[in-house]
């Protein structure tokens, strides 16, 4: 079945410092969402991609989906303390329920 | 507007029991789905519902889970004769409609569930 690997599990920054959080998929993706959890929160959505290559930006955050549609990336350039949670991929293929990453969880020390 | 809604928050519960697990959707939303977070790990799909479709139910650990979407709204999970590995965050989520094509809608979670299972 579908994988969708994420790394680094953990990242310990410190304030001012960029974040790079990594997501593969095993299979081609349709398209690919990404989600913030803070800590003894709930998953909110934070955007979604859907063309091959595609770049959106969100103020200090840049997302990235692969040429091949089974990569993605999330940037967070100067990180700030309030940056710190778990940011899940969550890969879409055909008619099958999104497969979630497994998080990386961000540390931001001030 | 209201988002989604889960109850209770917090179960604790012996092992051999059976719990139930409420969702309230966004008002609206035909696609539903249940999750389960244990600590500090990622989200493990359990089953989804959408509109009167069969549901999904391919994430579900074991024939002790199951769960119900009466009028195509409210969801309740059931774990039968819970066990300590059943301990973890169940989270629901709605999203305005499961689309057919490659742009699916925003998933909305709802706050969990957290279970205990003694």
């Amino acid at each position: 079945g579908q994988q969708v690997m994420q790394i680094p599990q953990y990242q310990h920054v410190q304030e001012g410092e960029d974040f790079t959080t990594y997501c593969n998929s095993s299979t081609t993706l349709s398209n690919i969402q990404w989600y913030k959890q803070r800590p003894g929160g709930h998953p909110v959505f934070l955007i979604q991609l859907v063309k091959s290559g595609e770049v959106k930006k969100q103020k200090r955050l840049t997302f990235q989906f692969g040429e091949a549609k089974k990569n993605s990336s999330l940037h967070i350039t100067a990180t700030q303390t309030t940056d710190v949670g778990t940011y899940f991929c969550a890969g879409g293929a055909g008619r099958r329920a999104l497969t979630f990453g497994s998080g990386t969880r961000l540390q931001v020390q001030p | 507007g209201a988002g989604v809604s889960q109850s209770p928050s917090n179960k604790v519960t012996e092992k051999g029991k059976d719990v139930e697990l409420r969702c309230d959707p966004i008002s609206g939303h035909t696609a539903l789905y249940w999750y389960r977070q244990s600590l500090g790990q990622g989200l493990e799909f359990l089953i989804y519902f959408q509109g009167n479709s069969a549901p999904d139910k391919s994430g579900l650990p074991s024939d002790r889970f199951s769960a119900e979407r009466t009028g195509g709204s409210v969801s309740t999970l059931t774990i039968q004769r819970t066990q300590q590995e059943d301990s973890a965050v169940y989270l629901c989520a709605s999203s305005l409609r499961r689309s057919q094509g490659p742009r699916r809608d925003t998933q909305y979670f709802g706050p969990g569930t957290r279970l205990t299972v003694l």
